[in-house]
């Protein structure tokens, strides 16, 4: 399963709104109801955190500012304020079948 | 937490053993992953197992050259990477897949460990 995300690069102000797109080659629907897309962010220098499972739900400690959404073959992650401790590259991935998949990133950098 | 050891400066066609020592939770009820990122690059799920082994998967890039392994009793994870090649060159984390009946997230990943492989 290919994961396409957009944009690639997102400048961002702290304050304000923000919105990654991901789309995969097949739906990403499991038989038990669920969509298995998962949300990471790698802070710089840092090793990958998960931040959404199985689609909208927020993994332990994660502020309620990160919301995930979407369903069939199109997801989002929005992050209603950001704040400065959220700059870094955020990845989609699909945990519905081996290989799991990632998408190529979107780097978060403040403007 | 997961700690990685065992990276290093390998040449082309040489092997490797990476290992995750886990504490400060119940191993032997996890599933595991490894996954790499090469310099500069995105992340890149390899290989994962499940709780007793019953269960291994490998990505095509691996699949043939790499074997994952777990030993319980001593809460860690191992990777063997045989016939290394220089695209293998990456910061290989281990992590997690959160607890359940079917994996769907990794949920706690280590601070990885560097293999480079050149001549």
């Amino acid at each position: 399963i290919v994961m396409t995300q957009s944009p690639l690069s997102l400048p961002v102000t702290p304050g304000e709104p923000a919105s990654i797109s991901c789309r995969s080659s097949q739906s990403l629907l499991y038989s038990n109801g669920f969509h298995y897309l998962d949300w990471y962010l790698q802070r710089p220098g840092q090793s990958p955190q998960l931040l959404i499972y199985l689609t909208s739900n927020r993994a332990s400690g994660v502020p309620d500012r990160f919301s995930g959404s979407g369903s069939g073959t199109h997801f989002t992650l929005n992050i209603s304020t950001v704040e400065s401790d959220d700059v870094g590259v955020y990845y989609c991935m699909q945990a519905l079948q081996a290989p799991w998949t990632f998408g190529q990133g979107t780097r978060v950098e403040t403007k | 937490q997961l700690v990685e050891s065992g990276g290093g400066l390998v040449r082309p066609g040489g092997s490797l053993r990476l290992s995750c020592v886990a504490s400060g939770f119940s191993f032997g009820a996890y599933s595991l992953s490894w996954v790499r990122q090469s310099p500069g690059k995105g992340l890149e799920w390899i290989s994962s197992i499940s709780s007793r082994s019953t269960s291994i998967y490998y990505s095509d890039s691996v699949r043939g050259r790499f074997t994952i392994s777990r030993d319980n009793a001593k809460t860690s994870l191992y990777l063997q990477m045989d016939g290394l090649r220089v695209d293998d060159t990456a910061v290989y984390f281990c992590a997690r897949d959160r607890i359940g009946a079917r994996p769907d997230a990794l949920d706690l990943w280590g601070q990885g460990t560097t293999v480079t492989v050149s001549s």
